[in-house]
């Protein structure tokens, strides 16, 4: 069974740049059967898809964050990360990640909540 | 990108009624369509899948249906643990969207 933990700070001072990490156990990041992802949730609103990206490094970006953005996999710790500048209190919000399988089955992280604020 | 536009906003429902939500999608989705219970304090859980396609370990009361830019989710005898937020998420092509969301009290 694939297992997703997020990690990262819970409070992140505007304009500086989150970084949260995925580790993936149970699956291997090199696989070529799905796509690793973000999603986010802020606090009252509804899911935003963030981005993902495939085994080989290969990024899809939701436009109104890709100018902020940079996901990418670390083969060697069998993780990927999430990397957003520039942060304001509209990132704030909880954080998941995503295992987005080719046979159409997706597992998710637990979440992790960033609060932007000085 | 792709709109969804999903109603109704909100629901109440009783013990053993059944409920319908639908989907709307700007373009067609060929039937990449999933449906998400979301809770408080813990991550979505995908109920279906390709529009129709039952997840593991989803009860059987829970079912999807539709094509192209229509589709509904339906749950049948309704218990008080399925009181949440409900979302429809096309998964045809990035970005992927949403639906504004449905939450169902029970």
């Amino acid at each position: 069974q694939v297992q997703l933990q997020e990690s990262g700070p819970g409070l992140v001072r505007p304009s500086q740049t989150l970084t949260l990490t995925c580790a993936v156990s149970g699956d291997s990041i090199s696989s070529r059967s799905c796509y690793w992802g973000w999603f986010r949730q802020p606090a009252g609103s509804g899911l935003e898809w963030i981005g993902r990206v495939f085994f080989d490094g290969r990024t899809n970006y939701n436009s109104f964050l890709r100018s902020r953005l940079t996901i990418s996999v670390d083969t060697s710790k069998n993780q990927f990360s999430l990397k957003l500048n520039s942060v304001t209190a509209a990132d704030t919000a909880v954080y998941y990640c995503v295992r987005e399988g080719f046979n159409d089955v997706d597992d998710w992280g637990q979440g992790t909540r960033v609060t932007v604020s000085s | 990108d792709i709109q969804m536009t999903q109603s109704p906003v909100s629901l109440s429902a009783s013990v053993g009624d059944r409920v319908t939500i639908t989907c709307r999608a700007s373009q067609s989705l060929n039937n990449y369509l999933k449906w998400y219970q979301c809770k408080q304090g813990q991550a979505p859980r995908v109920l279906i899948s390709t529009a129709s396609n039952l997840q593991s370990g989803v009860p059987s009361r829970f079912s999807g249906s539709g094509s192209g830019t229509h589709f509904t989710l339906t749950i049948n005898s309704l218990q008080p643990e399925d009181s949440a937020t409900y979302y429809c998420q096309q998964s045809l092509s990035t970005p992927y969207t949403f639906g504004q969301g449905t939450l169902l009290e029970i």
